[in-house]
């Protein structure tokens, strides 16, 4: 079945650093691609997106690259600030089968930065 | 713009005893989503609702957990009885008419079960 993997956590940075969190998938077809963030006390929140191969999702200088070859889609942010502190998820959605348009998702980094 | 609104935020009862969450999604929002999501873990989808119909209810516990979502608006999700490997964050969800739009979560009912 299709499954997500995150990179382990927690990641603690100091503001103003590089950020890459791993994401690798396993799916059947060609699935769309989430990163969903989660703040404490929240909801999860879609952050960006991707729906075919090569595609790049972008939003609050946040990126993320649809790696059809790798089957990846690491996130990465040039510079960190502190409010970037929450826990993110990777998700694919489901192309096709029995359960056509269902969200997997992995199991969550918790990224804390500190300044 | 309200967003999909859950209580309550917290909960904490004994094994064997019986829980009920309630979920009100966007106005508008025909497809509502409840998850389960257990520390250290993603949300994994428990059922999926288009309008007052299931769509996909394959990884519900259906020995212990219901829901209902009777005028295809508000929902509410039960469990009796309560194990304690219940113990989770339930969260609710809804989209416009069907999987293809995003998901709006709501914040959440933290379920302690002792």
């Amino acid at each position: 079945g299709n499954s997500v993997t995150q990179m382990e956590g927690p990641v603690t940075l100091s503001e103003e650093a590089f950020l890459t969190i791993n994401c690798t998938y396993t799916a059947t077809g060609y699935p769309s691609l989430f990163w969903y963030v989660q703040y404490p006390g929240e909801g999860l929140q879609l952050l960006l997106k991707a729906t075919k191969a090569d595609d790049k999702g972008s939003n609050k200088g946040f990126e993320a690259t649809y790696r059809k070859e790798t089957t990846s889609f690491h996130l990465e942010k040039g510079s960190v600030q502190v409010s970037d502190s929450a826990v993110y998820f990777c998700a694919l959605r489901n192309a096709g089968g029995t359960s056509y348009g269902k969200l997997t998702f992995g199991q969550g980094t918790i990224l804390t930065v500190h300044p | 713009e309200a967003g999909v609104a859950q209580s309550p935020r917290y909960k904490i009862i004994e094994k064997r005893q019986s829980v009920a969450f309630w979920c009100n999604p966007i106005s508008g929002h025909a497809t509502l989503y409840w998850y389960q999501q257990i520390l250290g873990q993603g949300p994994k989808l428990l059922i999926q609702f288009q309008n007052n119909g299931v769509v996909d209810d394959s990884q519900l516990p259906k020995d212990r957990f219901s829901a209902e979502r009777l005028k295809g608006v508000d929902s509410t999700l039960k469990i009796q009885p309560a194990k304690l490997e219940d113990s989770a964050v339930y969260l609710c969800a809804s989209s416009l008419s069907g999987t293809a739009y995003e998901q709006y979560f709501g914040p959440g009912t933290r379920l302690t079960v002792t």
